[in-house]
């Protein structure tokens, strides 16, 4: 059981480039979303799906689009990429319509842009 | 703004000692979780303690929420120098289905 996969690892972005992070769970968790970590920030909610075909904004989604065509995969796009959008950006996915669920984080993609 | 703010920062500790770290947070919320993060890796849920609960156990981690007071408490007994991780509380309000984290307690334990 793999749980929440993030791809890649490691990106080196020059300003203005785009580029998907991709994000997959084969938990069938109809929940998941994107944060990202900046030293002394902690984990800020970029984008939020509950379930295939819906969507919806976080605290930072200013320069973040996402999709979500099927329950597995929420890719995480950067469609112009600014050195402020260098940082850790974690995928998590949990069980959905219950409260109380625990996230199940991937091991994150370091994002560097130049 | 952050809904959950950890106190300390953080923390350096003796093996063997216990450690305490606190979370305040400002809205209502349906429960508070902590999870623990070691250096470069994701984060690990710990405990989920609900709004009608006022502690939880789990093995060496000791969880208390106070509502009135919009806080809570994580004590690790008898830490171990694996226990040196972040940890980060995160707060689920009612009618979200966002769970917004704190920035965390660093907490040091030497051998």
């Amino acid at each position: 059981n793999a749980g929440v996969t993030q791809t890649p690892k490691f990106q080196v972005l020059k300003t203005g480039q785009s580029m998907t992070l991709q994000c997959a769970q084969d938990m069938n968790h109809e929940y998941m979303s994107w944060y990202r970590q900046d030293p002394g920030m902690g984990l800020r909610l970029i984008h939020y799906s509950v379930g295939a075909g819906i969507t919806d904004q976080g605290e930072v989604p200013n320069g973040y689009n996402v999709s979500r065509s099927t329950t597995e995969d929420f890719p995480l796009r950067l469609l112009s990429a600014a050195p402020s959008q260098t940082s850790v950006y974690f995928c998590a996915s949990r069980e959905g319509g219950v409260s109380g669920e625990k996230l199940f984080f991937g091991s994150g993609t370091q994002l560097s842009v130049l | 703004s952050q809904q959950g703010e950890e106190d300390p920062q953080a923390l350096s500790i003796q093996e063997g000692e216990n450690a305490t770290m606190n979370c305040s947070y400002k809205t209502s919320i349906n429960n508070l979780q902590w999870y623990r993060q070691n250096s470069g890796r994701g984060l690990v849920h710990l405990i989920l303690i609900r709004s009608n609960e006022r502690e939880k156990h789990s093995g060496r981690l000791r969880v208390t929420l106070d509502t009135s007071k919009k806080s809570s408490s994580l004590l690790i007994t008898a830490s171990r120098a694996a226990d040196t991780a972040s940890y980060f509380c995160a707060t689920e309000i009612p009618g979200s289905e966002k769970l917004v984290f704190g920035k965390g307690t660093k907490l040091t334990v030497n051998p």
